[in-house]
């Protein structure tokens, strides 16, 4: 079974860091580009970006460059979704989803993890 | 960037009932549009890809059309499990990938 497995929820305080992560099973964890998609209290869904874990190579939404960091350790099939200095506006679900194309141009994410639920509170 | 407006934002439907959710694109994307289900508390789940190609194990009663810029998701048969919030998104321009702000389609 494809399976994405998050790291569980984290109640932080502003100005910490914190990295969670997306543990890929059942595939070649290197074939499908992970994304990261952000879900703020009773909102909808937003593109944060992508990462290729063959290469590391990253596209990120422009709302969330530099506020975040994706990396991926293909070793260990996992991808990582980072903040150096959290503030309360990151508070929010994190999804981490499996970017899979199919014939020609089309792409679709699927499956998704479980979601991190990210409190930043002081 | 391409935008994505759904319509209605709300709906109120009864079991039983026939409903159809509409999803604008701010430029043509082909068929290259997702449908995803979420209910409370879970992570969204594909249903449709490529404007009207239902996810493996998705029950016959969706089903989705469209073209361009104008799309549709339609619930032929409404079932208790049906509750939710449903999102559009375009894969035809991206990065970055934009989701409609989605629809939730409550119990009458």
């Amino acid at each position: 079974e494809v399976q994405l497995v998050q790291s569980g929820a984290e109640v932080k305080k502003p100005g910490e860091s914190l990295t969670i992560s997306c543990e890929g099973s059942g595939y070649i964890f290197t074939k499908y580009w992970i994304t990261w998609v952000r879900q703020m209290p009773g909102k909808g869904l937003e593109w944060m970006g992508r990462i290729d874990p063959s290469d590391s190579y990253i596209n990120y939404s422009p709302s969330f460059q530099g506020h975040v960091t994706i990396s991926a350790d293909k070793s260990i099939s996992t991808a990582y979704l980072q903040w150096s200095s959290l503030k309360a506006s990151d508070t929010a679900m994190y999804y981490c989803a499996r970017l899979f194309y199919g014939s020609g141009t089309y792409n679709w994410f699927d499956p998704w993890g479980q979601g991190t639920l990210v409190t930043v509170s002081s | 960037d391409i935008q994505m407006t759904q319509s209605p934002s709300s709906l109120s439907a009864s079991v039983g009932d026939r409903v159809a959710i509409t999803c604008r694109a701010s430029q043509t994307i082909s068929t290259n549009l997702n449908w995803y289900q979420q209910k409370p508390g879970k992570a969204p789940k594909l249903l449709i890809y490529a404007a009207s190609t239902l996810q493996s194990g998705v029950p016959s009663r969706f089903s989705g059309s469209g073209s361009g810029t104008d799309f549709t998701l339609t619930i032929s048969s409404l079932q208790p499990e049906d509750f939710a919030t449903y999102y559009c998104q375009q894969c035809y321009s991206t990065p970055p990938y934009t989701f409609g702000q989605g629809t939730k389609l409550e119990i009458k």
